[in-house]
């Protein structure tokens, strides 16, 4: 079964530290979303690749938040220094862009992070 | 802009009893329209989409139909079950920009 795989699924870390994320695609899919979610906001949009190059962070704090996909089956979001406040549900969504439209969006399990 | 409206919950249901959960759209252009489903602890799982105005999506007894002039895509469920408990998202893909809009989520509890 193809799925979107993200690592950790859980982190628990203290204000000031680099905490990375990752994400494994589907193979074979080209656009990759990075999404936060907490109960207060629901679900953020952070990011949104497509083959590879980034085509919307507006979502995104730049000062600490920085999002990559260094090849096609690596997604990886970092923040640094990381708060409190970041914590939250990072999850990472992968789709298949043809022509105009993605089509239905693929959801990793998501990684909890936890900042003391 | 491009938006999705979703009724607020939380919703609870008795187990058998009918389900709507409202859902309108704001785009531009012609978009796909999906319903994802979250279970606790889970990412979000499509549940059923439609890509075309009067188009009717279904799956494990849920269905929505793309309604172009009310702008609607309201999910239904003829008796739900205790294990249908979960967050549901409405959604739009615009098909143009390559983005997708989600709403704010209706958590539904449905108790035995």
């Amino acid at each position: 079964d193809a799925r979107v795989t993200q690592t950790p699924r859980h982190k628990v870390t203290e204000m000031g530290q680099e905490v990375t994320m990752r994400c494994q695609p589907i193979l074979g899919h080209n656009t990759v979303f990075w999404y936060r979610q907490t109960m207060m906001q629901g679900l953020e949009l952070l990011a949104y690749f497509r083959n590879r190059a980034p085509l919307d962070d507006s979502g995104m704090p730049k000062d600490r938040f920085s999002a990559e996909m260094p090849d096609a089956t690596l997604a990886t979001l970092k923040i640094q220094p990381s708060e409190p406040r970041d914590s939250a549900v990072y999850f990472c969504a992968s789709g298949l862009s043809s022509g105009g439209g993605t089509g239905e969006l693929f959801f990793g399990e998501g990684s909890r992070l936890t900042v003391l | 802009g491009n938006s999705v409206t979703q009724m607020e919950g939380p919703v609870t249901l008795s187990e058998e009893a009918f389900l709507t959960i409202n859902c309108t759209y704001t785009a531009t252009g012609y978009p796909s329209l999906f319903w994802y489903v979250q279970y606790p602890g889970e990412g979000l799982q499509l549940l059923l989409k439609a890509t075309k105005a009067d188009d009717k999506g279904s799956n494990k007894g849920f269905e929505a139909t793309y309604r172009k002039e009310t702008t609607s895509f309201h999910l239904e469920k003829g008796s739900v079950q205790v294990s249908d408990s979960a967050v549901y998202f409405c959604a739009l893909n615009t098909n143009t920009g390559n983005q997708f809009y989600f709403g704010t989520g209706t958590s539904l509890t449905v108790i035995p």
